[in-house]
């Protein structure tokens, strides 16, 4: 069965701080990666893909992926109460589906 | 990003009842709609994979009989809960898969919450 897995958090940091949150896959053949963003009550609102390996930025966020080790990873820089939800890691694999994670609540401190 | 609504954002319903949930794609066509379900402070559960045209997929454990999800155009997709029950109540959301040059990105409608008395 294919797997993704996050650590539930509560990840909790202070304001203007680097968040690192962290994802791993179990099917190697995946081929695309996401980070959703999922304030409470809301439904989750795609912040980053990826494709290959390294790193790609998009403002504060940065997500790192390393098929390898099978491993995706999202820092937010200068992190800001705003940014306090639930993340949602996302794998799609050689199929038309996509497997989510558990999600990691983060709580940036003011 | 591509544009996913649902309607209605919020439901209440005596048990027993049958309720159906609308989800349209905005500004493209989606020939796959998902459906979940999400419990609160749970993670997202999916439900079924909805095709145009076709019937719907469901996950093992969803009875296809209580939850009927109709595809019938390509921005459209709906879900009817019947005879519900209090335990029905959750928060349901869809999404659609967007492919653009080669690459699938998934957009989730706003959700609908239902509460069954």
């Amino acid at each position: 069965q294919k797997e993704v897995e996050q650590n539930s958090g509560p990840l909790s940091v202070p304001e203007g701080a680097i968040a690192s949150l962290n994802c791993t896959y179990s099917d190697r053949g995946s081929q695309s990666f996401f980070w959703y963003r999922q304030y409470s009550g809301k439904s989750p609102e795609l912040i980053m893909s990826i494709y290959s390996n390294g790193d790609k930025e998009d403002g504060r966020f940065t997500a790192q992926l390393n098929k390898a080790s099978q491993y995706v990873s999202l820092l937010i820089r200068d992190s800001q109460p705003s940014d306090s939800a639930t993340y949602l890691c996302a794998v799609r694999g050689d199929g038309q589906n996509f497997v989510f994670g558990p999600g990691t609540r983060l709580s940036v401190l003011p | 990003g591509a544009v996913v609504s649902q309607h209605p954002s919020r439901v209440i319903c005596k048990s027993g009842t049958s309720v159906k949930i609308e989800c349209r794609s905005l500004d493209f066509q989606a020939t796959t709609m998902f459906w979940y379900r999400q419990f609160p402070k749970k993670s997202l559960m999916l439900m079924a994979t909805s095709n145009e045209g076709s019937k719907a997929t469901y996950e093992q454990g969803v009875e296809k009989d209580k939850f009927l999800i109709n595809h019938a155009s390509l921005t459209l997709s709906t879900l009817t809960v019947t005879s519900a029950h209090p335990e029905d109540s959750s928060f349901y959301i869809c999404s659609a898969r967007v492919g653009r040059q080669g690459v699938h990105e998934q957009f989730f409608g706003p959700g609908t919450r239902l509460t069954v008395l």
